[in-house]
């Protein structure tokens, strides 16, 4: 029940296009679903986040859908760019007993193709 | 220093030695979270802690490994008795309180036991 699923393993897009990567989570407890983008050899970074009260929230090239009724968020990232190539961590929280404790997906590898 | 310092970045230890990693967390955060990152997967919940307490360690190895985050000085996380499958990412994250709130990461540290 505390499982996030994240498809696709691996995606390829060429540089203008849109990457699209989804995500499904069981607990409807989850409140909090942030993405983050991660480099090789660094740490994750926060990219964006969404509380589900909206189904959508845009930030500059990012955006999150979010359907709470079929427990599914995705994340579009328009315009793709060769430096967007990274890994992508879908993540849930919520408990309120759990503070900030994440559950990530198990990632996406995003290549932009120049 | 705005940031999650952990450190070192690197680490190196033979089997059977003890590993310490430490984490400092953001200015004004008061939660502490530990995950493991293998190889190639997703980052897995290890530990949650304030100050001088231990929240949640449902996602701790029972033997070998420990954590602290002390009134003064940053978090510890000891892995006692190395052993080869001790070899991972080690991230450290903050956050301000307990509501669901943005969870900061560190950049890591590498540990390899040879």
């Amino acid at each position: 029940q505390q499982q996030v699923k994240q498809s696709p393993q691996s995606l390829i897009v060429q540089k203008g296009g849109i990457s699209i990567i989804n995500c499904a989570y069981e607990n409807t407890a989850f409140d909090y679903f942030p993405w983050y983008q991660q480099f090789p050899g660094k740490g994750p970074a926060l990219l964006i986040a969404i509380r589900p009260d909206v189904s959508e929230k845009k930030e500059g090239r990012f955006t999150i859908s979010f359907n709470k009724s079929a427990k599914q968020f995705s994340l579009h990232i328009m315009d793709s760019q060769p430096g967007d190539s990274a890994t992508y961590f879908c993540a849930a929280t919520g408990d309120k007993t759990s503070g900030s404790r994440l559950t990530f997906g198990e990632g996406t590898q995003l290549t932009v193709n120049p | 220093n705005a940031g999650v310092m952990q450190n070192p970045r690197h680490l190196v230890r033979r089997r059977g030695q003890e590993a310490r990693l430490r984490c400092s967390p953001m200015k004004g955060h008061s939660h502490v979270y530990w995950y493991r990152q293998l190889p190639e997967e997703g980052l897995k919940f290890m530990v949650y802690l304030q100050k001088e307490n231990i929240i949640d360690e449902s996602g701790m190895p029972k033997e070998r490994f420990s954590a602290e985050f002390p009134k003064e000085g940053p978090s510890i996380l000891r892995i006692q008795q190395v052993v080869r499958g001790d070899s991972a990412a080690y991230f450290c994250a903050s956050s301000r309180g307990l509501s669901s709130t943005e969870a900061f990461f560190g950049q890591g540290t590498r540990l390899t036991v040879v």
